[in-house]
């Protein structure tokens, strides 16, 4: 079975500062995909990112970067220079290929505060 | 914009009843899932549609229900309410039907069981 686990319930920062939020995940299977989304204070899920399990290299997107450890079984997301826009809850997941979980298994989520 | 629809956006109603959520997938997209957003379980798949026909379950429980119709509409039907029904239910769309497909999330339907 498929597992992702966001230690982190709450992280508050203030405006400016950098902030990772982590996401650990378990699978046997050696084809998969990550995903991050965010959920604003309004309520809709917006697509951030997807990674593939043979795609180890990190990426950078603006302000927003993930690290993917394989060997750690974790695929973090940094927020460089945090604004107040980036409060959020942000919900790491992951589905396989093939078989009865291509649906996302869903972390639990961190509720991310940045405080002006 | 996602480009995914879903009608309503907020739902009340009282223990017992039936009530019907209505999902339009992105142009082009022919799968569409169903998840269940609650304080108490966090987001959960339901079900999964591709192409008019289900293609995996997850915890739905047997009062609701659901199809995907010709036009690749979708909609989710929930019977005899119950509090703990009370939740925000996403549809989310994909071209295909592979794990490997990014879902897109609607804006969700808030039902609140009285």
């Amino acid at each position: 079975a498929q597992k992702v686990t966001q230690a982190q319930t709450e992280i508050s920062v203030v405006e400016k500062e950098d902030v990772t939020l982590d996401c650990v995940y378990e699978t046997r299977d050696t084809t998969y995909y990550l995903f991050w989304y965010k959920q604003p204070p309004s309520g809709e899920l917006v697509f951030l990112i997807r990674r593939n399990s043979f795609d180890e290299q990190n990426e950078i997107s603006g302000r927003y970067s993930w690290n993917f450890q394989k060997s750690t079984s974790s695929f973090n997301f940094t927020i460089t220079a945090s604004q107040v826009v980036d409060s959020a809850v942000y919900f790491c997941a992951l589905s396989i290929e093939f078989g009865s979980a291509r649906q996302l298994t869903f972390g639990s989520g961190t509720q991310l505060t940045v405080l002006p | 914009d996602s480009g995914v629809t879903q009608t309503p956006k907020h739902l009340i109603t009282a223990t017992g009843q039936r009530v019907t959520l209505r999902c339009s997938p992105r142009s082009g997209d022919l799968s569409v899932y169903w998840y269940q957003q609650s304080l108490d379980q966090g987001l959960q798949f339901l079900i999964q549609y591709y192409n008019g026909e289900e293609r995996a379950k997850g915890n739905i429980l047997e009062r609701f229900s659901a199809q995907q119709f010709p036009d690749l509409h979708s909609e989710l039907n929930l019977s005899s309410l119950e509090l703990g029904d009370s939740a925000l239910y996403f549809c989310a769309s994909s071209v295909l039907a592979s794990g490997s497909e990014t879902q897109y999330f609607g804006p969700g339907t808030r039902l609140l069981v009285l």
